[in-house]
């Protein structure tokens, strides 16, 4: 089955501090692509990055970074240095090549950074 | 950068009535689909659809709802009566033959009162 576990539902930080977002992820699938996606208050998909099953280098943009592990299923989401306008509701999302071409997503995290 | 653009960003309509979601794809993409998110929860698959036809579609895709493909630019999802619990955001999706283009639409916000 193809499943995304957001075990964190609400985290609260103080601007500055980092702060980590877990992703663990279930398919049959041998290839497959993994999204993070930001979505602020007003509602709308903010694409944050895509990760395909063959490809398990971390990948920083910025103040933002991603550890994808194969061997743990996971592709978790570090923010550094977190800003207040970072504060949204971030997605983690499955979709595989293999067993249909629908997104299957994670439950969400709501960051709420604190200045 | 191409974009999936969604209209109307917000539709009020009352219970029972038929309401039309609009979408217009990237140009080149070919395949369609529709998500729903109730408040506060997670994105759900409602459909999808290739070549003029539905390919795959979830529980949530009862006989209340069809999608079309009017003309080469538009993707549209009728909800034929509309109930209270149809309020959600609504994200069309488009790729192209990959998954790296896979792009989503700012969503369209129906609330039934």
């Amino acid at each position: 089955a193809q499943k995304v576990t957001q075990a964190q539902t609400e985290i609260s930080v103080v601007e500055k501090e980092d702060v980590t977002l877990d992703c663990v992820y279930e398919t049959r699938d041998t290839t497959y692509y993994l999204f993070w996606y930001k979505q602020p208050p007003s509602g709308e998909l903010v694409f944050l990055i895509r990760r395909n099953s063959f490809d398990e280098q971390n990948e920083i943009s910025g103040r933002y970074s991603w550890n994808f592990q194969k061997s743990t299923s996971s592709f978790n989401f570090t923010i550094t240095a977190s800003q207040v306008v970072d504060s949204a509701v971030y997605f983690c999302a499955l979709t595989g090549g293999n067993t249909g071409n629908q997104f299957y997503f994670g439950t969400g995290t709501s960051l709420t950074v604190i200045p | 950068e191409p974009e999936v653009t969604q209209t109307p960003s917000h539709q009020v309509t009352q219970m029972g009535q038929e309401v039309i979601l609009r979408c217009v794809p990237i140009s080149n993409h070919l395949y369609f689909y529709w998500y729903r998110q109730i408040l506060g929860q997670k994105v759900e698959f409602l459909v999808s659809f290739y070549n003029n036809e539905i390919s795959e579609k979830s529980e949530i895709f009862d006989d209340q709802f069809s999608v079309e493909r009017p003309d080469g630019s538009n993707f549209t999802l009728k909800i034929r009566s509309t109930k209270l619990e149809d309020s959600a955001m609504y994200f069309c999706a488009s790729r192209g033959t990959g998954f790296g283009g896979y792009t989503f639409g700012s969503g369209t916000r129906l609330t039934v009162v």
